[in-house]
């Protein structure tokens, strides 16, 4: 299993719609999660696609086909600005593998 | 707090010598993970606890690292001989089996390892 985030920084300006781009490789069925660091605070969980809910105005829609998480949100916030980590969750074991991250800075 | 608990929270030692990071779960998760970060990377996966059992020790761990969970509560990992290339951030977490929050990780504040 594998995780990909193409991109290792991605600014943005206040206002302007933000979509942080996470591609998978798994054989089984995935579980996938988006994980966020913000400065001086342990890693988080952010949401989840079996959820299938909007946190903090972040959505994130699992495509089958084309075997990507990407996660978006229409109006970015300054306090948006953290590191953000895609994470797949794979059977038997669950085991859990990150992605590289994508540190998003919102420019004010 | 009632929330993932890792020691020491940092540690710097020289090259050769051993070091041990301790790891306190949330009490009613049954799994344990212990992740390696360093700079511009994400969280690597290392080694995977049901309660006691180690289920999963990823490639990397050489046989200098070892980790225990001997009561299914709390978790140590130690590396013994350390190298420079040790050097991170030991991220540990720990999820519940059931209920809602089932396959998410708790993560602790992580240990940071200098090796001079």
């Amino acid at each position: 299993q594998r995780v990909t985030q193409p991109e290792k920084l991605l600014s943005v300006f206040k206002g302007a719609p933000v979509e942080l781009k996470c591609n998978y490789s798994y054989s089984g069925s995935p579980e996938l999660f988006w994980y966020v660091q913000y400065s001086r605070q342990r890693l988080q969980l952010l949401l989840r696609h079996i959820s299938r809910e909007s946190i903090k105005g972040f959505t994130a829609d699992l495509n089958k086909g084309e075997t990507s998480f990407h996660l978006k949100k229409p109006f970015a916030q300054e306090e948006d600005s953290a590191m953000y980590y895609c994470a797949l969750l794979s059977g038997g074991y669950q085991k859990v593998t990150f992605g590289i991250g994508t540190k998003l800075q919102v420019i004010p | 707090d009632t929330g993932v608990s890792q020691n020491p929270r940092h540690k710097i030692t020289k090259r050769g010598q051993n070091v041990t990071f301790r790891c306190d779960p949330i009490s009613e998760h049954n799994r344990l993970y212990w992740y390696r970060q360093t700079l511009g990377q994400g969280p690597e996966f290392l080694t995977y606890f049901q309660n006691e059992a180690q289920l999963e020790k990823s490639r990397l761990l050489s046989d200098r690292f070892s980790a225990e969970r001997p009561k299914g509560s709390f978790s140590t990992l130690e590396i013994q001989r350390t190298e420079q290339g040790d050097s991170a951030m030991y991220l540990c977490a720990s999820s519940p089996t059931s209920g809602g929050n089932t396959g998410e990780l708790f993560f602790g504040e992580g240990s940071r390892l200098t090796v001079l």
